[in-house]
């Protein structure tokens, strides 16, 4: 079966700090990746994907992700945080296959301290 | 304009109750999603429909009952509320089943059960 798991639960960075944020997946097929976000009080949005390609993708707001498919790997990162970055992060996994359910991480909550 | 929107943004009411949530979105999408996000925000899909027609239905118990009265609209409605079910509930729709679609998500309705 396929899960998703976001290893950081909390984060608390101070602003200018860079960040990573780990998401590994596992399934043994071809997978579409994403990371969503949420601030708090509103919706979840998406920050980016990957579908094929450049395993390298760069989303809104600066963010950026990296496909490893050795590792089973779809980190997030931003090279400088700030405060408007906290939020809760979920990266989830859609399989090119079968229901194409998604499959969402636990989550990673964002504190960047002014 | 609002692309996926939710009736009621916050629902209480006492155990044993019925109670309705609506989803509509505006996006000519073919495909909605009923997610539920519990108190540690973990998000898991419960329901989706295609068209109408149910693709997905997880292990929700069936006093969970969604209908589609067409492709623009996914409602939620819940028979005999229990505390456990206190939660947001979050809609969701894309433009094709799967793939590489982002899924764009409704406000949330935060549902107490008292």
């Amino acid at each position: 079966a396929q899960s998703v798991s976001q290893h950081n639960h909390h984060v608390i960075l101070s602003e200018a700090a860079s960040l990573e944020l780990g998401c590994n997946y596992s399934y043994g097929g071809t997978v579409n990746l994403f990371w969503y976000v949420q601030y708090p009080g509103q919706h979840l949005q998406l920050l980016l994907k990957y579908f094929s390609g450049d395993p390298l993708v760069k989303g809104i707001k600066g963010f950026e992700a990296e496909f490893i498919k050795s590792k089973f790997s779809f980190n997030l990162r931003k090279p400088s945080v700030q405060w408007s970055d906290t939020a809760e992060y979920f990266c989830a996994v859609n399989a090119q296959s079968g229901t194409y359910k998604y499959i969402f991480g636990t989550g990673t909550r964002l504190k960047v301290l002014a | 304009d609002t692309a996926v929107s939710q009736t009621p943004k916050y629902l209480v009411t006492q155990m044993g109750n019925d109670k309705s949530i609506k989803c509509e979105q505006n996006l000519g999408h073919d495909t909605m999603y009923w997610y539920k996000q519990d108190s540690k925000k973990f998000l898991k899909i419960m329901f989706s429909y295609n068209n109408k027609e149910l693709i997905i239905n997880e292990t929700v118990p069936n006093r969970f009952s969604p209908k589609s009265p067409d492709k623009a609209h996914l409602n939620l409605h819940i028979n005999s509320l229990e505390l456990g079910d206190s939660a947001v509930y979050f809609c969701a729709s894309s433009q094709v089943r799967g793939l590489a679609d982002e899924q764009f998500f409704g406000p949330g309705t935060r549902l107490t059960v008292l």
